[in-house]
Parts: C-alpha cells; structure tokens; sequence
C-alpha cells in the first residue's frame, strides 16, 4: 500500500505528558499537512511544509505543539505537556504540488485521548 | 476567506440518485469547488472538483451554477458505502496551502 500512513492508530496519555505522532506522505509528494478533528466536526488545519520548510501554522498551534519534517520525507507532529482540550484525532495529508487543483491524500488518523 | 453552507444531514435509498447541495455565496473568480469524504473512522478522501464547469469522474458528477454561487455533488446510484460525511471546499487558485472543512453532511443510506 502507498498511501499515507500514521502511526500509532490511538494513544491515551495522562494530562502533562509529551505525545509524538508520525507521518509518512506518499512518496515523492513534497506538500504535507497536518490537520485536527473533534467529533462531529470537520478538519482543522494546523500546519503544512513544503519539503523539508514549514511554511505556516495556525493559530491553533500553541506553543506545545512542534512539527517537523526533517529530510522532506516523514514528518513528527509533538505536543507537550498535554492537556485534554487536546484529545482529537491529528490527520496528516500530503500532496503532489500546490495551486487549487492539488488533490490532498489523507492518512487515517491518530486518535489521541488525554485523560 | 470564502464560506459554504451544506445541510448538516441527508438520507437516500440504496441504488437511488443523491444531490447533495452547497451554497458559496461569497465565491471568488478563482475559488475552485472541491468535494471531500469521510467514510467512518478514516480520513478524508478526494471526490472530485470544479471551477465553472460540470464535472464527471468515477465516483460521482459536479453540478455547478451559472453564477457560481452553489453546486450540487451528485451520486448517480447510492450504495450502502457511499454512507459518510461530504465535505464542499473552496480553494484559491493562488493561496490555497490549507483547506477549510465545515461541518460537511451526513449522508445515511437505507438499504
């Protein structure tokens, strides 16, 4: 399969602990994002590189929260210290080039429960 | 940034033509019209995308008003698969680095 993994599926951690997701973009695709979904709404973007360039972020994005995509391949997405407003599901989608018409490729999720 | 509205549910038959509906009021000239899907526990996936014209592909047929200011997904035979939630998009042909989900809606299909 080469599509967009991410891994792990689920985690549960305990409020103030750090969390680190993965992404694997398909490859060659030098666009990836990461998004976050609550239940019952819609993606919300978070942040997006370019290669290996993080080219903006959300306002969503605190301070505990730091990407990175360190050879332009895979990317990390960290929080830390987290707190249960963070429990969501962190989608990571990748793409082939910019402009309207890219078509965006979705992993299937980590979902994240702080208790 | 422009804005669309969708129904938050919908039902249809299997084997029965959905129009699902989006209304862009605000469009710009170079917002293309995307639609996306969630299938339960998964990640979005591409449906398919228009600018002004009508579009056709595999999964299903974009219908887009004259003036731009909605369009119409349309699943020609529903399935129970087809159970998920669509999601209409807006996206700048020139600033375009994320996408602005809604709510989207909640397609049910009744075998």
């Amino acid at each position: 399969d080469t599509g967009v993994s991410q891994d792990p599926r689920h985690k549960i951690t305990k409020r103030g602990q750090n969390v680190t997701f993965r992404c694997d973009p398909i490859s060659e695709h030098n666009r990836l994002y990461w998004y976050r979904q609550t239940l019952g709404q819609g993606p919300e973007f978070l942040t997006y590189f370019q290669n290996e360039a993080q080219l903006e972020k959300s306002r969503l994005l605190s301070d505990r929260f730091s990407a990175e995509r360190p050879k332009g391949s895979f990317s990390t997405l960290e929080i830390q210290r987290t707190e249960q407003g963070d429990s969501a599901m962190y989608l990571c989608a990748s793409s082939e080039r910019d402009g309207g018409t890219d078509t965006q490729y979705f992993g299937p999720g980590t979902r994240l429960t702080v208790l | 940034d422009a804005k669309t509205t969708q129904p938050n549910s919908m039902e249809s038959n299997e084997e029965e033509p959905v129009h699902l509906p989006c209304n862009h009021s605000t469009i710009s000239g170079t917002d293309y019209i995307h639609w996306y899907r969630q299938l339960p526990s998964q990640g979005p996936e591409y449906v398919i995308h228009g600018l002004t014209s009508n579009v056709n592909n595999r999964m299903a047929s974009l219908a887009i008003a004259e003036d731009r200011k909605s369009s119409t997904l349309i699943l020609h035979r529903a399935t129970l698969r087809d159970a998920a939630v669509y999601y209409c998009i807006l996206r700048d042909l020139y600033n375009n680095n994320d996408m602005r989900f809604g709510a989207g809606t909640r397609l049910t299909v009744k075998p």
